[in-house]
């Protein structure tokens, strides 16, 4: 069956540090891949998407390299700040299956 | 604006009695799912459906129905509730894109306990 591994539950760094969060995936190969982050208590927000043949992409602080060679997608968040604090969840999409979720890396910026 | 909304956002009921959450959404979506999500769970999807008149289930069905009898709208209905139902639960919608689903957009949650 699908699985899909974010590998830790909680991460807890610098402020100005560089945040990498990782997202690895088993029995299916996905199309592309998305990220979201989630505040408690509130519903998850889209912050990006990488398709299969892209390698990396970028959002301001933010970038997210996609190895499906790896099945593996990592999320960076560079010069992080406490406002970067959540969980942050991945969800590799294949065809027209429904969208399963990561369990998520709950992320701390300590100042 | 666009939005995801919910109703009730928090309900306080009791073993067997039945309730109805609401989601709507007004971006002309035609893929709408509900999610649970618990503690060490993870979000974990009930049901969804590609467009009106078309349900699936997800991973975690028993004990729930949906209708979609309108695109906009997409109801959850628990018929007898049970505590283990207690949780969050988020609806969600997007656009479907060629291979698959696109950018979802979450309500903000119902928090429901089972009592």
């Amino acid at each position: 069956s699908q699985k899909i591994e974010q590998n830790s539950e909680a991460l807890n760094i610098q402020e100005g540090k560089t945040a990498t969060l990782t997202c690895n995936y088993t029995n299916y190969s996905p199309a592309y891949l998305q990220w979201y982050r989630q505040d408690p208590g509130r519903g998850p927000v889209f912050l990006l998407l990488i398709r299969e043949n892209e390698k990396e992409k970028r959002k301001e602080r933010l970038k997210v390299t996609f190895d499906t060679t790896l099945k593996q997608s990592l999320f960076h968040i560079t010069a992080s700040q406490p406002a970067d604090s959540a969980t942050y969840l991945c969800a590799p999409l294949s065809g027209n299956t429904p969208l399963v979720f990561g369990k998520g890396t709950r992320l701390s910026v300590i100042a | 604006e666009a939005q995801v909304t919910q109703n009730p956002r928090y309900l306080i009921t009791v073993t067997g009695k039945k309730l109805t959450v609401t989601c709507s959404q007004n971006m002309n979506h035609e893929y709408m799912s509900w999610y649970r999500q618990d503690p060490g769970l993870g979000l974990r999807q009930i049901y969804y459906s590609m467009n009106v008149e078309v349900t699936d289930k997800g991973d975690v069905p028993e004990g729930y129905k949906v209708s979609r009898k309108e695109k906009r709208n997409f109801p959850l209905i628990l018929e007898s509730p049970s505590p283990n139902q207690t949780s969050l639960y988020f609806c969600a919608s997007s656009s479907l894109v060629a291979g698959g689903t696109d950018t979802q957009y979450f309500g903000p949650g119902t928090r429901l306990t089972v009592l």
